[in-house]
């Protein structure tokens, strides 16, 4: 089956850890993004690539990095930077990124980071 | 900048309709989305509508859209539990650089 899988389900960071979750798609989606739900406040985007070795910041970029070394893979670190790191993540994905004007998104099961 | 605006919640009896209202201030969006997100998962699209649409149906779910208020709403008719989630709407501008812009979601809580 075709999809998107986010892992782990849950995950625990201490106080100075990175921790890196993982986004993979099988679709062979162009696009991938990056997105944080914290509640009452909707989905905030992290970060987006739209092809394999090319990303953008999005809305709250501060204190996570990411890689797009392969098509179907979008690794997010949350690094030590991010004070604030609890929330649910949402990975997604589109099959041809922001130039395709209908551009429906393809979420993963999330990944629920808490802290320590 | 662009926002879309959505109340946070809306509590329905199981059988009564449910209206979600969206408003969205880029004239320029083309598509509209409405996503459902069920507790712990992820959002999944359940329709959209272009921008040169009025209304558009499927099933239980009607979408309508007044492009000159920038206003769009989801009805959910026969609302039943299993229609208890948070719905998100958003919006693709016509410039087509940006991701979807997504609203803060309505939670709607079925009751019994």
């Amino acid at each position: 089956d075709g999809g998107i899988t986010q892992s782990p389900k849950y995950l625990f960071r201490k106080e100075g850890q990175n921790v890196t979750l993982s986004c993979e798609q099988n679709l062979n989606h162009d696009a991938m993004y990056w997105y944080r739900q914290d509640p009452g406040q909707g989905l905030r985007l992290i970060y987006y690539s739209q092809i394999v070795n090319d990303f953008q910041k999005g809305d709250i970029a501060e204190g996570y990095s990411v890689s797009r070394e392969k098509k179907e893979s979008f690794p997010l670190t949350v690094t030590s930077a991010q004070k604030n790191p609890t929330a649910f993540y949402l990975c997604a994905s589109s099959i041809e990124g922001t130039s395709v004007l209908n551009e429906k998104l393809f979420f993963g099961s999330g990944t629920q980071l808490s802290v320590l | 900048g662009e926002d879309v605006e959505q109340s946070l919640f809306l509590s329905v009896r199981e059988g009564d309709s449910s209206v979600i209202n969206c408003t969205y201030t880029d004239s320029s969006s083309t598509y509209l989305y409405w996503y459902k997100q069920e507790p712990g998962a992820g959002l999944q699209l359940l329709t959209y509508i272009f921008s040169n649409m009025d209304m558009k149906q499927d099933q239980r779910l009607t979408v309508l859209l007044n492009k000159k208020d920038k206003h769009l709403s989801l009805r959910i008719a026969d609302t039943q539990t299993g229609d208890s989630a948070i719905y998100f709407c958003a919006e693709i501008l016509n410039s087509g650089n940006t991701p979807l812009v997504f609203g803060k979601g309505t939670r709607l809580s079925v009751i019994a």
